[in-house]
């Protein structure tokens, strides 16, 4: 089974907004709204910022949202800051307990 | 708050047995709603999915890498356990530990830093 397809970087001035597309199949983006995204930063553990499409945990700033439609997922980073550096991986469920994430992509704040 | 700690040999012989182990603080391996998963990243990759274990003793594998794993839960200890057989400079990657959401829903929200390990004579 193929990664979910993400685009493999972005970049945006601070205070502007970023998209990130992910794009799978019929079988897991497209059947399940169990899509989550994470933020990871090298030396450090991936911090979850949205799982089921489009929940925040708590403590994740509403700068971050996402959305479905189809087979890709979008995440959305509002008010770009220096800190969301870092690469952005998308996860979904694929079915008998497994996921698939996305290849990654690495964010850049101009 | 829920921390998880990985460890192991961070150099492990072709043909050998990686073995790591994944020590949770801050909660149960017994948490009914949780699955306790692996997943590594190879140099210059992205993430991958290894598989998950419930308290129980029940594992989920990638299919692509099941004719060589084993995940286990040492409930006495907290702890969980990967080994992956045969390794190959392939297997060379970051190994993380998570908490894994199942039922009714699906997500990892609980990771460890990261164990990198190499395979290499």
């Amino acid at each position: 089974q193929s990664a979910l397809t993400q685009p493999r970087s972005v970049s945006g001035s601070p205070g502007q907004s970023v998209t990130i597309s992910c794009t799978g199949t019929s079988s897991d983006v497209g059947r399940y709204n169990y899509v989550s995204w994470y933020h990871h930063r090298p030396g450090k553990a991936p911090k979850m910022l949205i799982y089921d499409v489009s929940q925040r945990p708590s403590g994740v700033p509403d700068r971050f949202s996402g959305s479905k439609s189809g087979n890709t997922a979008s995440l959305i980073i509002s008010g770009l800051q220096a800190a969301d550096e870092g690469d952005y991986y998308c996860c979904s469920y694929a079915g008998d307990y497994k996921g698939i994430f996305g290849g990654g992509t690495k964010v850049t704040v101009l | 708050q829920v921390q998880l700690q990985e460890s192991g040999p961070g150099l492990v012989k072709p043909s050998e047995t990686l073995s790591l182990t994944c020590t949770v603080s801050g909660d149960s391996i017994f948490s009914p709603s949780y699955y306790w998963g692996w997943i590594r990243q190879p140099p210059g990759e992205g993430l991958a999915w290894i598989g998950g274990v419930y308290f129980s003793g029940s594992t989920y594998y990638n299919p692509s890498l099941k004719s060589r794993v084993t995940l286990s839960v040492d409930t006495s200890k907290n702890q969980f356990s990967l080994r992956l057989s045969s390794v190959t400079a392939a297997d060379t990657a970051v190994y993380y530990c998570a908490r894994l959401r199942y039922s009714t829903s699906f997500y990892l929200d609980h990771w460890g830093q990261g164990i990198p390990v190499t395979v290499s004579s």
